[in-house]
């Protein structure tokens, strides 16, 4: 089945600075590749998602870039915001969703 | 974007209840939505895919006589844990697809989650 790896666990940044998530996943006939963004307590927001069919999308601070060829996705958020600090999960889909560990982002002021 | 409800959103039982979580979809139909199960700091664990007027496929290791879930209509799925025991306090979170051609059609949504507490 699916497996996705999600580096780092943990990042830090400085208020507007960038900071990127990586996502490498094994299964090649995934073809949708969504983010999501948890605060505590709370379920998974759909934060943006790609499919297989593009290489890079971008919704105001946020960019996701895709490289199927090496099974890799990343997350790009710019100028990040205190309120950007939260746990972001990457997933993959072939027959189901699945996630990987999450990175906590912090991001101070 | 779609919205999914989950209720209840905090359940607190004793050992050996049952508990059931409802999944609804509000504003679209979803002809399967998926339970997951998180414990504190970790990742979501896919628990089941569950088809609208179908049985659920459950994921390796999961008990399907312990989680039962029934997806009685497009709009609803539910999820009892049977006989709960503290060792399945956890925060149960159900996803749905939209299907067909709704706007979204794919995209998969998430509820708030449901924390579960036995004692």
């Amino acid at each position: 089945g699916e497996n996705v790896e999600q580096h780092p666990s943990t990042l830090s940044v400085q208020e507007g600075d960038s900071a990127v998530i990586k996502c490498t996943y094994s299964d090649s006939a995934s073809n949708y590749f969504p983010w999501y963004k948890q605060e505590l307590g709370k379920g998974p927001q759909l934060i943006i998602d790609i499919r297989s069919n593009v290489g890079e999308k971008k919704d105001q601070r946020i960019a996701v870039t895709l490289n199927k060829t090496a099974k890799h996705f990343s997350l790009h958020i710019t100028e990040t915001q205190p309120e950007d600090s939260a746990v972001y999960f990457c997933a993959a889909r072939g027959t189901a969703l699945i996630f990987g560990k999450g990175t906590t982002l912090s991001v101070s002021s | 974007g779609a919205v999914v409800s989950q209720h209840p959103s905090w359940v607190i039982c004793k050992s050996g209840t049952s508990v059931k979580i409802e999944c609804r979809s509000l504003d679209f139909q979803a002809t399967t939505m998926f339970w997951y199960r998180q414990f504190p700091k970790q990742s979501l664990m896919l628990m089941a895919t569950s088809n609208e007027g179908s049985k659920a496929t459950y994921e390796q290791g999961v008990e399907k006589d312990k989680f039962l879930i029934n997806h009685a209509s497009l709009t609803l799925s539910t999820l009892t844990v049977t006989s709960a025991h503290p060792e399945d306090s956890s925060f149960y979170i159900c996803s749905a697809r939209v299907s067909g051609l709704q706007t979204y059609t794919g995209e998969l949504f998430f509820g708030e989650g449901s924390r579960l507490t036995v004692l």
